[in-house]
């Protein structure tokens, strides 16, 4: 059975750099067709996608937010990651992982895990 | 950007009983609409795309339908599990796929 599970720090300071890990097991990360994601949620702007992965590394990006998003894959590894540059409060919020194939919805998450911006 | 709008924002109703949510395009997405299903503490589970298919194991109980612009979420009769907040995403546009506000469905 597939599972996701993210991680990295759960405390970023303003203007820094949030960076976080999703470990994928109980399938291949290779597989063909499927995408990674990251989605976020606040209890603000509710949920969010921020942007996609193949495990060629080809990316799409969420156009908001596409200036301070960095996506990468590490097939060898079978872990994919998210770099958000200059965060503010505003990205406050609950991170998740996913799958999906490509331009479909997301049939696979992760547990999510908290990212507080604050100094 | 496609706005999702959902109503009711909340939905109270009693076990047994039958709960209509809607959701609302901005602009059309053909049929090319997501219902997932969050309780508290976990991640959003996926219940129905294609606005009509279930997802694999979903029970017969839950049904999506509509088209364009409207859509709608019945859950024929409602069990205990069913009580929890429902989001629906268009995925017609990406990279611009975006999510509604949710409905939360409580217990009268």
């Amino acid at each position: 059975q597939l599972q996701l599970q993210e991680s990295g720090p759960g405390l970023v300071k303003p203007s820094e750099t949030l960076s976080l890990t999703c470990t994928v097991s109980g399938g291949s990360i290779s597989r063909s067709s499927y995408y990674w994601a990251w989605i976020r949620q606040t209890p603000g702007k509710g949920l969010e996608w921020i942007g996609s992965i193949y495990y060629t590394g080809s990316t799409d990006y969420n156009p908001s937010l596409k200036s301070r998003i960095i996506i990468s894959v590490d097939t060898s590894k079978k872990q994919f990651s998210l770099k958000l540059s200059s965060v503010t409060a505003a990205d406050t919020a609950v991170y998740y992982c996913a799958r999906h194939l490509n331009r479909e919805p997301f049939d696979s998450w992760g547990q999510g895990t908290l990212v507080t911006v604050s100094s | 950007e496609i706005v999702m709008t959902q109503s009711p924002a909340t939905l109270s109703v009693s076990p047994g009983e039958r709960a209509t949510l809607s959701c609302r395009a901005s602009q059309s997405v053909g049929t090319n609409l997501a219902w997932y299903q969050q309780k508290p503490g976990q991640s959003p589970r996926l219940l129905i795309f294609g606005a009509f298919t279930r997802a694999t194991g979903l029970p017969a109980r839950f049904s999506g339908s509509g088209s364009g612009t409207e859509f709608t979420l019945t859950v024929s009769s409602l069990q205990s599990d069913d009580f929890a907040i429902y989001y629906c995403q268009q995925y017609n546009y990406w990279p611009s796929s975006t999510f509604g506000p949710g409905t939360k469905v409580d217990i009268k």
